[in-house]
């Protein structure tokens, strides 16, 4: 199976502009999750999506949002960007079905630098 | 609130050395999941193994074992006879039950750093 697929991989965006994040999950998987890593906070959670609807999220300003598609691909968006938002954006996906809680997989990243 | 901690964060071993990864998690939730991730250079988190709480069997893989202890919240990652591939940043993760909260709670991470 192939597997998470994140694009782009890279990224340089002005503060102010706005981006777009990509993320294609695993064949058969239906939640998918994403994560900011930085160098001072570390990996943290954004939001989760599943059949189309967002389940959770992290303790983001809602400049931070995102979505999914019908096919389960995801995409999240930053608007207004600011220079603390440059970071390592994770797309992870999982099969998830009930009461249990899968394993998350992970894709390469998309490297953001805001300047 | 859920809290992972690495309180390693840094290691640096010489080959074949075991090494042992320490994780101490903070739940109120009596089933939750505790995980490991590896980060390579290349950036991408590589999923290692899942456990779930009410499973403390501990496990062996290879180079690689787990020490799961819910009396002591620590759930912590041995790989013996280390090799220069191993050399990432190592992350413990925990999730809280339910299937609606898939959200991932990740210690700080411990770079290990394995010398030839």
């Amino acid at each position: 199976k192939a597997g998470v697929t994140q694009t782009p991989r890279y990224l340089i965006k002005t503060r102010g502009q706005q981006v777009t994040l990509s993320c294609s999950p695993i064949s058969g998987h239906r939640s998918v999750s994403w994560y900011q890593q930085t160098p001072g906070q570390g990996l943290q959670f954004l939001f989760e999506y599943f059949s189309e609807t967002q389940r959770n999220k992290g303790n983001f300003p809602g400049r931070f949002s995102g979505r999914q598609f019908s096919n389960s691909r995801s995409e999240m968006n930053v608007s207004t960007l600011e220079l603390g938002d440059s970071a390592l954006y994770l797309c992870a996906s999982s099969l998830l079905s009930g009461r249990l809680s899968y394993e998350q997989y992970f894709g390469p990243g998309t490297r953001l630098t805001v300047t | 609130a859920q809290k992972v901690t690495q309180a390693q964060t840094e290691i640096s071993v010489v080959e074949k050395e075991d090494v042992t990864l320490d994780c101490v998690y903070e739940t109120r939730d009596t089933t939750y999941y505790l995980f490991w991730y590896k980060q390579p250079p290349s950036g991408e988190l590589v999923f290692l193994i899942r456990r779930n709480s009410f499973d403390e069997q501990n496990e062996i893989s290879g180079r690689y074992s787990w020490n799961f202890q819910k009396s002591t919240s620590s759930f912590n990652f041995t790989i013996t006879a280390s090799q220069v591939v191993d050399s990432a940043v190592y992350f413990c993760a925990l999730s809280e039950a339910g299937g609606a909260n898939s959200k991932l709670t990740f210690g700080k991470g411990i770079t290990l750093s394995v010398r030839p």
